[in-house]
């Protein structure tokens, strides 16, 4: 058990690019969300998967962005012409039953210039 | 809606003096409550959380909180603080049923420890 793996650690793109995140979950934990924490606040719940289904998209996940878990295992995050106020560290968590078991990642910290 | 309010944004204490970090949360049924904490370079560590029963929960570390239901509080405390504590702490709440999936933060308390 190597724990939530997310990658990149880092991101600087230019406004207007695309960017992909990839998050590798424990293995054995069906569950995975994604949050999104920009300086200043808390992290804030974007989405969540159950194995391959998401089930809960927030408001905050504007049509710019997708998230996809194909096959129940890794996770990708793309978001699509992005904007400085994209800049934020993007959190992965999984777990096996609800909340009870939250292990997160050390996140992608993505910077739009 | 739940929320969660940290009302310190950063806190300064001395090696060996106590801790207590304060939050309050809001939300309409029985809370499930949890703190978190993220060490330079690390990811969020799950510190303790309280789901029911008894309302001092004690954690890794060395840290404690009490559930306080008449004050919408869920204070963390250490007695005696060391310096690989300093770190950003966060206190979450969960909801329960079928959105018992999803964690709303408050925006952290930032805790230096000065030698």
């Amino acid at each position: 058990d190597t724990g939530v793996s997310q990658d990149p650690r880092h991101k600087i793109t230019k406004r207007g690019q695309n960017v992909t995140f990839r998050c590798d979950p424990i293995s054995e934990h069906n569950r995975l969300y994604w949050y999104r924490q920009t300086l200043g606040q808390g992290p804030e719940f974007l989405t969540y998967f159950q194995n391959e289904a998401q089930l809960e998209k927030s408001r905050l996940l504007s049509d710019r962005f997708s998230a996809e878990r194909p096959k129940g295992s890794f996770s990708t995050l793309e978001i699509q012409r992005t904007e400085q106020g994209d800049s934020a560290m993007y959190l992965c968590a999984s777990s096996l039953v609800s909340y009870y078991g939250y292990t997160f990642g050390s996140g992608t910290r993505l910077t739009v210039v | 809606a739940q929320s969660v309010t940290q009302p310190d944004i950063h806190i300064t204490v001395s090696e060996g003096a106590s801790l207590e970090l304060r939050c309050n949360y809001s939300y309409g049924a029985t809370p499930y409550l949890f703190w978190y904490v993220r060490s330079p370079g690390q990811g969020l560590q799950l510190l303790l959380k309280y789901f029911s029963g008894d309302t001092l929960v004690q954690g890794i570390k060395g840290f404690e909180a009490e559930f306080k239901r008449s004050q919408s509080s869920f204070n963390l405390r250490k007695p005696s603080v060391h310096w690989s504590d300093a770190a950003e702490y966060f206190c979450a709440v969960g909801g329960s049923g079928g959105s018992n999936y999803k964690l709303t933060f408050g925006k952290g308390t930032l805790l230096t420890v000065n030698p």
